[in-house]
């Protein structure tokens, strides 16, 4: 079966420093691949998505990520962090045998400190 | 548009008691889906809605019905509520039709769900 994992259930970087967000999915047949942010006490948003054609994905606030089928890895990146980065970030995938649904990871906290 | 809404926002329970959790959509989404999050579990599946009058299990049903009202909504009922079902709530839908190959979904704020 189809799963995602993120390595890092917290990740604690400076304002300006690197963010780097790990996911690696589990399938034989590439995904569709997305990653969602949830700021507090708020619902899920989409950042950016995967489906076909280039495999580095721009998003919005910044971020971007990186379709690697050889490492099986889609990692959200954003090259200077802003305290409003803070949220909660979720990677989750379509798999093209089921596609009624998302499997999401666990979540990756990240915190921003200045 | 409003995108996905849900009522309510907070809600207390007492174990054995019941209640519905309501959520629409304005975006004419095909499928809808209802999930719960917990710390550390992301977001797991209890049911969805791949078109109006279908439901199906996700991964954690138990305890839980749902109702494709008509395509704008789909509630959720926790008929017996217990402890264990304390959690955040979030709808969410999607264009996608059975058999796409592709399923952005869009979603609701969320219900804070405590049950005493």
């Amino acid at each position: 079966a189809q799963s995602v994992t993120q390595l890092g259930s917290h990740v604690s970087v400076s304002e300006g420093a690197l963010v780097l967000l790990r996911c690696n999915y589990s399938s034989s047949v590439p995904p569709y691949l997305f990653w969602y942010v949830q700021y507090p006490n708020q619902g899920l948003q989409l950042l950016l998505k995967y489906t076909t054609g280039a495999t580095l994905v721009k998003g919005i606030n910044g971020f971007e990520a990186e379709f690697k089928k050889s490492e099986t890895s889609f990692h959200l990146t954003k090259p200077s962090a802003h305290m409003s980065d803070a949220a909660e970030y979720f990677c989750a995938v379509s798999p093209f045998y089921n596609t009624d649904k998302l499997i999401f990871g666990t979540g990756t906290r990240l915190q921003v400190f200045p | 548009n409003a995108g996905v809404t849900q009522t309510p926002k907070f809600q207390v329970l007492k174990t054995g008691q019941s209640m519905t959790l309501q959520c629409a959509q304005d975006m004419n989404h095909n499928s809808m889906y209802w999930y719960r999050q917990d710390p550390g579990m992301g977001l797991r599946l209890i049911y969805y809605s791949a078109s109006e009058g279908t439901t199906d299990k996700g991964e954690v049903p138990n305890g839980y019905n749902v109702s494709r009202l008509n395509k704008r909504e789909f509630s959720l009922r926790l008929e017996s509520a217990a402890p264990s079902q304390t959690s955040v709530y979030f709808c969410a839908s999607s264009e996608a039709l059975r058999g796409d190959a592709y399923n952005e979904q869009f979603f609701g704020p969320g219900t804070r769900l405590t049950v005493l």
